[in-house]
């Protein structure tokens, strides 16, 4: 089945710099790439996906970037806020899996006034 | 819509004990989840479900866990016995499914067997 990994498992940034967060999946079936957001006591919540006929999405001050060839996809935050602190997971689908959601380890994003 | 509603948000239970949690998905959505949480393991998907049918059930871990979901309201998630290993925030989640295949999750059961 599916493998997602997903690196680093913590980040700790300042205030006002950009965090990156990649991720490696191992279906090359896989062609949808969502990124979540968990906070503290609640459940993960969509925050940005992309397909895999795109290489790239921008959404304000957060944009994902694939690579097919490669098998990996990033997420890039910018202008961090301690708001964005949060637990950010990768998750990858595909036919093979049906509708259900590969997910990674997920990282533990600091952000520091 | 209310969102996916998950009962109850935290269960302490015995070893031993059953234990029954419960799912309302979105309206409309023809696909729901059923995760585990765990540190040491994340995200785990237990299985799922496609008009109200078990579509793949292959993280199920092991006989003392079963689901059903009887109509498009309604699922549960059964664990029977349940052990200490078993503790975990249970997520379910749904989905409208194709083209669009975003997840919808509620807010989660936290599962402590003591």
């Amino acid at each position: 089945g599916e493998n997602v990994e997903q690196h680093p498992s913590t980040l700790s940034v300042q205030e006002g710099d950009s965090a990156v967060i990649k991720c490696t999946y191992s279906d090359s079936a896989s062609n949808y790439f969502p990124w979540y957001k968990q906070e503290l006591g609640k459940g993960p919540q969509l925050i940005i996906d992309i397909r895999s006929n795109v290489g790239e999405k921008k959404d304000q001050r957060i944009a994902v970037t694939l690579n097919k060839t490669a098998k990996h996809f990033s997420l890039h935050i910018t202008e961090t806020q301690p708001e964005d602190s949060a637990v950010y997971f990768c998750a990858a689908q595909g036919d093979n899996s049906g509708y259900a959601l590969n997910f990674g380890k997920g990282t533990s994003l600091l952000v520091t006034p | 819509d209310a969102g996916v509603i998950q009962s109850p948000r935290h269960e302490v239970t015995e070893m031993g004990q059953e234990v029954t949690l419960r799912c309302k998905p979105i309206s409309g959505h023809d696909y729901l989840f059923w995760y585990r949480q765990t540190m040491m393991r994340g995200l785990e998907l237990l299985i799922y479900f496609n008009n109200n049918v078990p579509i793949d059930d292959s993280g199920m871990p092991e006989d003392r866990f079963s689901a059903k979901m009887p109509n498009a309201s309604f699922s549960t998630l059964k664990i029977q016995p349940s052990e200490p290993r078993d503790s975990a925030v249970y997520f379910c989640a749904s989905s409208p499914g194709h083209p669009n295949t975003e997840a919808f999750f509620g807010q989660g059961t936290r599962l402590t067997v003591v």
